[in-house]
């Protein structure tokens, strides 16, 4: 059975980075085609592609987020750690991990996500 | 970067009266096309990938059709459990960006 579990700040300041993690089971991301993504969702509004990691530790980013963010991995510890700096209120949002189909970008497994909010 | 458009934004349906969504790519992704479900607090649910094909566990009322820059997910006769937030996302290319939505309300 496949699980999937964000953890991190609930709130964060302006201009302070961001650092999440998932945690997950019932996959290895040391197998080949296995991926773990970030997808965020501001209150009220769509659903937002962040990151991918893939098990050859190859990475994918939002075009327009790519500058803010890191992806990597912990295999032996079964984590993926997403960091975003420079932080804004527009920032704001339910962040999810999720487990995509394969080597693909679409996701049968999520996470419960957790909602972070950028304020001071 | 493809551009995903559903319509209509909110779609006010009786129970058990069908219910058509629609997704348009402003480029063509092939069939690899996804649908998700999303309740309030919860996290979206895979419901169709590949465009049509239902994913484990998902009810036989949902069907997804279409292929290349439009497509439809229907909903054959609406259960209470089915009023939620439908989203649809092409994964042919990077980015894979989700759909505005469409909201699916109780009439």
């Amino acid at each position: 059975q496949i699980t999937l579990k964000e953890s991190g700040p609930t709130l964060v300041k302006p201009t302070q980075t961001l650092t999440l993690t998932c945690t997950f089971s019932g996959f290895s991301l040391s197998t080949s085609g296995v991926g773990v993504g970030w997808i965020r969702q501001p209150p009220g509004k769509a659903l937002e592609w962040l990151a991918l990691i893939y098990w050859d530790d190859d990475k994918r980013y939002s075009p327009s987020l790519k500058s803010r963010l890191t992806i990597t991995k912990d295999t032996s510890k079964n984590q993926v750690v997403l960091t975003m700096t420079n932080m804004d209120p527009v920032d704001t949002a339910t962040y999810y991990c999720a487990h995509p189909v394969g080597a693909s970008y679409y996701f049968d497994y999520w996470g419960q996500g957790t909602l972070v909010t950028v304020s001071s | 970067e493809i551009v995903m458009t559903q319509s209509p934004a909110t779609l006010s349906v009786s129970p058990g009266e069908r219910a058509t969504l629609s997704c348009r790519a402003s480029q063509s992704v092939s069939s690899n096309l996804a649908w998700y479900q999303q309740k309030p607090g919860q996290a979206p649910r895979l419901l169709i990938y590949g465009a049509s094909t239902r994913a484990t566990g998902i009810p036989a009322r949902f069907s997804g059709s279409g292929s290349g820059t439009e497509f439809t997910l229907t909903i054959s006769s609406l259960q209470s459990e089915d009023f939620a937030v439908y989203y649809c996302q092409q994964y042919n290319n990077w980015p894979p960006p989700f759909g505005q939505g469409t909201k699916l309300e109780i009439k």
